[in-house]
């Protein structure tokens, strides 16, 4: 019964280097989402896909990148690190027609150094 | 745009207390409106919802109502208990958002003292 994994949990970079957070979700649903947590901001959408294959920006997509190549996954991608991304990112998943109830990872928090 | 603007935090109460947390909207249309619940060391989890105007969300002794008066989604619990101890986030669904995106407010802190 795991629902949403998010690997790994914890991650400190230096400035410049690159990494993939991974989420992997056993519900078989079709929506997947990537966001990012800071203090005093909630949650702010930073990508999001619709079905395997596709994705689309949310609110604050640059400097991230995504992939959604199997239904199960969805990949986050930094390409060169800088300390504003340092955060707390949370993947979600969802069926396409669940009236906006998401089911969340554990989230994986970051520092950038 | 779409926003939800919550009460500032943190919240302390004691054990048994009555606990509310203000939540206000702005939206066009008719948005989905929504309570998830943070505990320590976990990711959000749904904790109530209301779809339309005057309907009450609820769920282990939360309630919520769905005010389009005073678009406002306040969140209630009559005898608060340590376990409720968490970060509370109000959010909704944009009603054409297709993607069911969420919007959240900042999250309100809440802690429980025995």
């Amino acid at each position: 019964n795991a629902g949403v994994t998010q690997t790994p949990k914890f991650r400190v970079l230096k400035t410049g280097q690159s990494m993939t957070l991974l989420c992997a979700q056993d519900m078989n649903h079709e929506y997947m989402y990537w966001y990012r947590q800071d203090p005093g901001m909630g949650l702010r959408l930073i990508h999001y896909s619709v079905g395997e294959g596709t994705t689309a920006k949310g609110e604050v997509p640059d400097g991230y990148n995504v992939s959604r190549l199997k239904k199960q996954n969805f990949l986050l991608g930094l390409e060169s690190a800088a300390p504003s991304q340092t955060s707390v990112y949370f993947c979600a998943s969802s069926y396409s027609l669940n009236g906006g109830i998401q089911y969340f990872g554990a989230g994986t928090r970051l520092s950038v150094l | 745009g779409d926003s939800v603007t919550q009460m500032e935090g943190p919240v302390t109460l004691s054990e048994e207390a009555f606990l509310t947390i203000n939540c206000t909207y702005t939206a066009t249309g008719y948005p989905s409106l929504f309570w998830y619940v943070q505990y320590p060391g976990e990711g959000l989890q749904l904790l109530l919802k209301a779809t339309k105007a005057d309907d009450k969300g609820s769920n282990k002794g939360f309630e919520a109502t769905y005010r389009k008066e005073t678009t406002s989604f306040h969140l209630e619990k009559g005898s608060v208990q340590v376990s409720d101890s968490a970060v509370y986030f109000c959010a909704l669904t944009p009603w054409d958002q297709g993607a069911q995106k969420l919007v959240f407010g900042q999250g309100t802190r809440l802690t429980i003292n025995p």
